[in-house]
């Protein structure tokens, strides 16, 4: 079994539809929470950073975590199409910038103008 | 924010010969950077993590003899592979971490080995 489980779709929305991308894990040692999203043949790129549960917004991003039933979401509110791009859910257990990082699959979105 | 310089972007090589690339952090000295490879339409995989002046640690699969890491410098890391066969082609990522800016990603070598 995978420590991070994420839907890889594709998923398909058009614009300004409002988007919700989920991780769910297994290993209650994850502590910090990142969402990236990665434009075809780039690098990752920081979207949201989280650690503790709740929510947290910036912009027309909110990040979700709910540590008790190991879920994690990222909503896109007005999506715009470019937006379009792969989204990767990322964790670690420690805060420490040597600790690694394990990545869902990541979920290709596409919206459609 | 925190940058990350990756280079090439794209290199095309023989089956057989070697190439190498460079990550380097512009803005800020990274702590420990880390080596991913990525196929199409998968997610990161983590090959190596290095700290600056020890040796890489790597992951379980990956040949430490044939992707070799020098983190010479808290601003400049390299992954060569060597002897490379059309197998190795893919796309490598590196991240440079540090206290202050976190994980900060490189662009991305797509490698095609002919």
């Amino acid at each position: 079994q995978k420590e991070v489980e994420q839907d890889p779709g594709p998923l398909s929305v058009p614009e300004g539809a409002i988007v919700s991308l989920n991780c769910t894990y297994s290993n209650s040692a994850f502590q910090y929470f990142m969402w990236y999203r990665q434009y075809s043949r780039k690098g990752p790129e920081l979207l949201m950073y989280t650690y503790s549960s709740g929510n947290k917004e910036d912009g027309r991003f909110t990040a979700q975590v709910d540590k008790s039933s190991k879920y994690i979401s990222l909503f896109i509110r007005d999506s715009q199409p470019s937006d379009s791009a792969t989204y990767l859910c990322a964790m670690s257990k420690q805060e420490t910038s040597g600790s690694r990082l394990t990545f869902g699959e990541g979920t290709q979105l596409t919206v459609n103008p | 924010g925190a940058v990350v310089s990756q280079h090439p972007s794209r290199v095309i090589c023989k089956s057989g010969t070697s190439v190498k690339i460079e990550c380097r952090s512009l803005d800020f000295q990274a702590t420990t950077m880390f080596w991913y490879r990525q196929f199409p339409k998968q997610s990161l995989m983590l090959m190596a993590t290095s700290n600056e002046g020890s040796k890489a640690t790597y992951e379980q699969g990956v040949e430490k003899d044939k992707f070799l890491i020098n983190h010479a410098s808290l601003t400049l890391s390299t992954l060569t592979v060597t002897s490379a066969h059309p197998e190795d082609s893919s796309f490598y990522i590196c991240s440079a971490a540090s206290w202050t800016d976190g994980y900060t990603f490189g662009s991305g070598t797509r490698l095609t080995v002919v």
